[in-house]
């Protein structure tokens, strides 16, 4: 298996709504990571998990909750959220050790109305 | 910091034809990685080659190479007899050599729009 595979692609949710975006791997991979990326824009990184811990924090906002877990499952619970958070979220997986490009996901399309 | 510089936000080709596409980046470090993604409109991200900056050789995968010129700091990526399924916005990707035990944070360009027609 060499896939990063996202659930769902779509979600639509309200801004007093909460709802979570999965992301799931088989590939060994101890490294996990969040991207958002707006439309026409690169991925700017929000994210990183470091064998099941938090690692890196892009100082994202507090309405956004990543959990690991497991080594195979990374999660992001969405709570409160805007309208100008509406995006594209990326997960990716990397193996351990320096160097070593990313397997993404094809990412879930959120709209917050 | 690191920066990276994609110049080009749109470029096309006449399938069959080469095209390159420029990515220059502003780094201290001397140790580092450099990436080349395509993301077409299904949305996935899909790495398309990688070199490593202590390498002068130039990385080729099939119909794809870069010329990577460390002294000017520019990694431009070839694209021989190109493909309709080429069609897709290119990333350029800087990743630094990080041996503190963390996971490596990879930077990303601005992209190209590539497209090739018929």
């Amino acid at each position: 298996d060499t896939e990063v595979t996202q659930t769902p692609k779509h979600l639509v949710m309200g801004m007093t709504n909460k709802k979570s975006l999965k992301c799931e791997q088989h590939m060994g991979h101890r490294a996990m990571y969040w991207y958002k990326q707006k439309a026409k824009k690169p991925p700017e990184l929000m994210f990183v998990y470091s064998y099941e811990k938090l690692s890196i924090n892009e100082s994202v906002p507090s309405r956004f909750s990543p959990e690991c877990p497991n080594s195979s499952l990374l999660n992001l619970h969405l709570h409160a959220l805007q309208p100008e958070d509406s995006a594209l979220y990326l997960c990716a997986s990397s193996p351990w050790g320096v160097g070593y490009g990313y397997t993404f996901g094809s990412g879930t399309r959120l709209t917050v109305v | 910091a690191q920066t990276v510089t994609q110049s080009q936000p749109e470029m096309s080709v006449q399938e069959a034809e080469t095209v390159t596409l420029s990515c220059t980046y502003d780094t201290s470090e001397s140790n580092y990685y450099l990436f080349w993604y395509k993301q077409p409109p299904s949305r996935q991200m899909i790495l398309v080659i990688r070199q490593e900056a202590y390498k002068q050789q130039n990385a080729t995968e099939n119909r794809f190479s870069v010329n990577f010129q460390k002294a000017a700091k520019s990694f431009s990526l070839k694209i021989s007899d190109s493909q309709l399924g080429d069609t897709a916005m290119y990333f350029c990707a800087f990743m630094k050599l990080d041996l503190t035990g963390t996971a490596s944070k990879l930077t990303f360009g601005t992209g190209t729009r590539l497209q090739v027609m018929l």
